[in-house]
């Protein structure tokens, strides 16, 4: 069983500050890192898929970075805005994911 | 990004019943889909992956007579909660994998059905 730890559990910022989460997962047999952003009543929103090795990926004011040999994502929220307030899930896999217990970010104005 | 439906939202039964919850691709062919529930405070956690016309796998510690999946067709996977208990009260989800607009490597998640069994 995939051991995939989120840090911090819960975060709240001022809205304009930037922010950070992690992902841990195991190095071995890596295939894909998949960050999902979960709104409330809402389905899991694919944010990313990231495979490679060092890999960035951007997306408006969210970005992440990916370190498979040591088992790492970082997500990166730059000027959190209060719609960016959600629950960030990260999980390795291809298709068949196993998910983390997410980070749960809080915004306000 | 595509689109999953699932069906319904939320539901409440009486204990004993069966509750049917249905997971359909809108806008693409399914060739795999993934079932999920979520207890209180806790994450995703796979319950079973159907490919369309073939037994579903099961994860361990999953009782695959409670839990029945039929995946007849591309577009749909279902899930009923056989003789539902109070237990069996929780946050079912699906996701779906296909090959015609989503990428190999990305799933598509539905919205979910809050299960409570009274």
């Amino acid at each position: 069983i995939l051991n995939v730890e989120q840090s911090p559990q819960s975060l709240h910022v001022q809205e304009g500050d930037s922010t950070n989460f992690t992902c841990s997962f195991p190095s071995s047999n890596f295939y894909a890192l998949h960050w999902y952003r979960w709104e409330t009543a809402k389905s899991p929103e694919a944010l990313f898929v990231m495979t490679l090795n060092g890999d960035e990926k951007k997306k408006g004011r969210i970005s992440a970075t990916l370190n498979t040999k040591e088992g790492y994502s970082y997500l990166y929220i730059k000027g959190s805005q209060p719609e960016d307030s959600a629950t960030y899930l990260c999980a390795p896999g291809r298709n068949k994911l196993v998910f983390g217990a997410g980070t749960i970010l809080r915004v306000k104005s | 990004g595509a689109v999953v439906s699932q069906h319904p939202s939320w539901v409440i039964c009486k204990s004993g019943t069966s509750v049917k919850i249905e997971c359909r691709s809108l806008d693409f062919q399914a060739t795999t889909m993934f079932w999920y529930r979520q207890f209180p405070k806790q994450s995703l956690m796979l319950m079973a992956t159907s490919n369309e016309g073939s037994k579903a796998t099961y994860e361990q510690g999953v009782e695959k007579d409670k839990f029945l999946i039929n995946h007849a067709s591309l577009t749909l996977s279902t899930l009923t909660v056989t003789s539902a208990h109070p237990e069996d009260s929780s946050f079912y989800i699906c996701s779906a994998a296909g090959t015609a607009k989503s990428t190999y490597t990305e799933a598509f998640f539905g919205q979910g059905t809050r299960l409570t069994v009274v």
